[in-house]
């Protein structure tokens, strides 16, 4: 298995610029995370699947967010327009049966908003 | 208070030595714990989860649960120059599929 595969690596993008961010989960992961990571807030959850459907959205910052997951291999987040205060790196993640088994995280996307 | 707690700042240890690393979490019904190992520029990866109190043996990792006092530590014997890297706890609440992490602790380990 190639593991939770992501795109693209690194993005540099102009503020006000949308950025779309792609994630593909591990065949027959029915769960599916988006995470961001700074050095001053950590890893926070954004938003989660189960199904390809979400489940919980709490954590996504404010309506220029937005994700989804049109079926089971992709995921898309995208936020419109991007703010130099959105970069840090971001990650998805997936688990099969719920988060008691753990994730498998993907290599991320090193986003810089100038 | 932060769901999960990670405060120990970098933790220096000699090669050969034991690395203790501390956790506590807020929310008495959480069910599973784990702990990730991120090296610089990369992705968590799992190296333990652990789900009943007392202790859990993985090679030289070794995760400790106390459920009452809700925390949940990890020891690595014979630490390499291999294992300097930043440790996340992360905790899975009752009735959720979702992880809440630390923050994370780095650990260097001098040869």
């Amino acid at each position: 298995d190639a593991g939770v595969i992501q795109s693209p690596r690194h993005e540099v993008t102009e503020m006000g610029q949308e950025v779309t961010l792609r994630c593909k989960p591990i065949s027959g992961h029915d769960y599916l995370f988006w995470y961001r990571q700074t050095m001053m807030r950590g890893l926070e959850l954004l938003i989660y699947f189960n199904n390809n459907v979400p489940i919980d959205d709490s954590g996504m910052p404010e309506d220029r967010f937005s994700a989804k997951m049109p079926n089971a291999s992709f995921s898309t987040l995208k936020i419109q327009p991007s703010e130099p205060r959105d970069s840090a790196v971001y990650f998805c993640a997936s688990t099969r049966l719920g988060s008691n088994y753990g994730y498998t995280f993907g290599s991320g996307t090193r986003l810089t908003v100038v | 208070q932060k769901e999960v707690e990670q405060n120990s700042g970098p933790l220096s240890v000699p090669e050969g030595a034991i690395a203790s690393l501390n956790c506590t979490y807020s929310d008495r019904g959480s069910q599973s714990f784990f702990w990730y190992r991120q090296y610089s520029g990369k992705s968590p990866e799992l190296i333990m989860f652990i789900y009943s109190n007392g202790d859990k043996e993985d090679g030289r990792f070794t995760a400790q649960l106390n459920k009452a006092s809700q925390y949940v530590s990890l020891l690595i014997r014979d630490s390499q120059p291999s294992d300097s890297a930043t440790y996340l706890c992360a905790v899975n609440g009752r009735g959720n599929n979702r992880l809440a992490f630390g923050k994370g602790n780095q650990v260097v380990v001098i040869p």
